[in-house]
């Protein structure tokens, strides 16, 4: 238990189905982040937030949409997906956006795009 | 932030050590060393980090050498609970760069009773 907490933990989808992730962190950190873990590859960043502002975007497409309506909570909004998005989805959070401080991950999201 | 190179499995005996390496060896000196490890299934879990400095905590101790190109993560007395993928990240910690974990394909440790 990292205090980080993601519904739904398991989630099938539709290529045209809209749903959303979401992540809570129950640390009283002020730094979210989005991860994607594919199948036999390495985790891959997709968005940073420090205090509720978007300070990375790692090239997604605009199919992934995150939003960050406060310090403790991170969604991620799913449009249009394509069946290749099927993976992991992990959120994690951090004291501050620095680079001193650690990352604690949720347990992620299993996505299956039909 | 530098590249690390692992090997991609180990097998370790329950109860015995086992000694993960990791080689770095065009880490600038601004750049610590952390591992984290991922149980199948579920996030990432931070373990432990380093500069120059051996380190140690209440889960495993970290070896960095010398030179600092490679590093030694240590898993004092290993349990079937500690079968996960360990990752070696090199990165460099500055107040203004926000936290970005660079992952690579990790060793994946087995742990066997």
């Amino acid at each position: 238990e990292t205090g980080v907490t993601q519904t739904p933990r398991h989630l099938v989808m539709g290529m045209t189905n809209k749903k959303s992730l979401k992540c809570e962190q129950h640390l009283g950190h002020n730094a979210m982040y989005w991860y994607k873990q594919s199948a036999k590859k390495p985790l891959e960043l997709m968005f940073v937030y420090s205090l509720e502002e978007r300070v990375e975007n790692n090239s997604v497409p605009s199919r992934f949409s995150p939003e960050c309506p406060n310090s403790s909570h991170l969604f991620l909004h799913l449009h249009t997906l394509q069946p290749e998005d099927s993976a992991l989805y992990l959120c994690a959070s951090s004291l501050g956006a620095s680079g001193y401080n650690e990352q604690f991950f949720g347990p992620g999201t299993r996505l299956t795009v039909l | 932030d530098a590249k690390t190179t692992q090997p991609p499995s180990m097998d370790c005996a329950e109860g015995r050590a086992a000694n993960l390496p990791c080689n770095h060896s065009t880490i600038s000196g601004n750049e610590y060393v952390y591992w984290y490890r991922q149980i199948h299934s579920q996030g990432p879990q931070y373990i432990i980090h380093g500069l120059k400095n051996n380190e140690t905590n209440e889960m495993a101790s970290l070896i960095i050498t010398e030179d600092r190109k490679s590093s030694t993560l240590i898993l004092p007395h290993a349990t079937l609970r500690d079968t996960a993928v360990y990752y070696c990240i090199v990165r460099v910690l500055t107040t203004d760069s926000w936290g970005k974990l660079q992952f690579g394909a990790g060793t994946q440790v087995v742990v066997t009773p």
